[in-house]
């Protein structure tokens, strides 16, 4: 079946450090790839996605480019924030139903 | 924007009792889920709808059940709580199946706590 792995936290970074979170991905087919977010007490919201082959996906900064060679999607920021700090998931999800599959998620902490 | 409301942010419950979690959301979406959060294992799907009374097992079924009876509202039903459904559940929805782009919005979540 389908699968995402990324890389375990924590990650703990300066402010104005940049930032890289790596995904990797098994899937048959053509996945879309998203970005999720969870703060701290909040649910998930949608940081970026990317529907095929070569995209980019960007948002707040943050950007991922769908690497179909690599099966990957990491993730990166130039210059994060204290904000920044929180819980990132990858996942993928194929036409066939929408469901999404996540990986296990990194926290990153950026202290001041 | 697009809402979606758990119906409590924390719960807790004895061992054996029926536990009943409820969704809702405010934007027709046909697609509907229920997700239990834990750590270093993310989001793992328990059930989801694509339809009034329609449902489908996720990767973790096991000890829960489902409801949709109207669109906007998906019930997430612990049968017999036990200690090892101690989590956060996530509930999500996201317009129709088939358009596999469309991404999922999700409630704040309820942690839940068996005693």
């Amino acid at each position: 079946g389908d699968s995402v792995t990324q890389m375990e936290g924590p990650v703990t970074l300066s402010e104005e450090a940049f930032l890289t979170i790596n995904c990797t991905y098994t899937a048959t087919g053509y996945p879309s790839l998203f970005w999720y977010v969870q703060y701290p007490g909040e649910g998930l919201q949608l940081l970026l996605k990317a529907t095929k082959a070569d995209d980019k996906g960007s948002n707040k900064g943050f950007e991922a480019t769908y690497r179909k060679e690599t099966t990957s999607f990491h993730l990166e920021k130039g210059s994060v924030q204290v904000s920044d700090s929180a819980v990132y998931f990858c996942a993928l999800t194929q036409a066939a139903g929408n469901k999404l599959t996540f990986g296990g998620g990194t926290r990153v902490l950026v202290k001041p | 924007d697009v809402k979606v409301t758990q119906s409590s942010r924390y719960l807790v419950k004895r061992t054996g009792e029926k536990v009943f979690l409820e969704c809702v959301q405010d934007m027709d979406h046909e697609n509907m889920f229920w997700y239990r959060q834990d750590p270093g294992l993310g989001l793992r799907l328990i059930y989801f709808s694509y339809d009034v009374k329609m449902k489908e097992k996720g990767d973790i079924p096991e000890g829960y059940s489902v409801s949709r009876e109207k669109k906007e509202r998906f019930s997430l039903i612990l049968e017999s709580a036990s200690t090892n459904q101690t989590s956060m559940y996530l509930c999500a929805s996201s317009l129709l199946m088939g358009q596999n782009n469309q991404p999922q919005h999700f409630g704040d979540g309820t942690r839940l706590s068996i005693l």
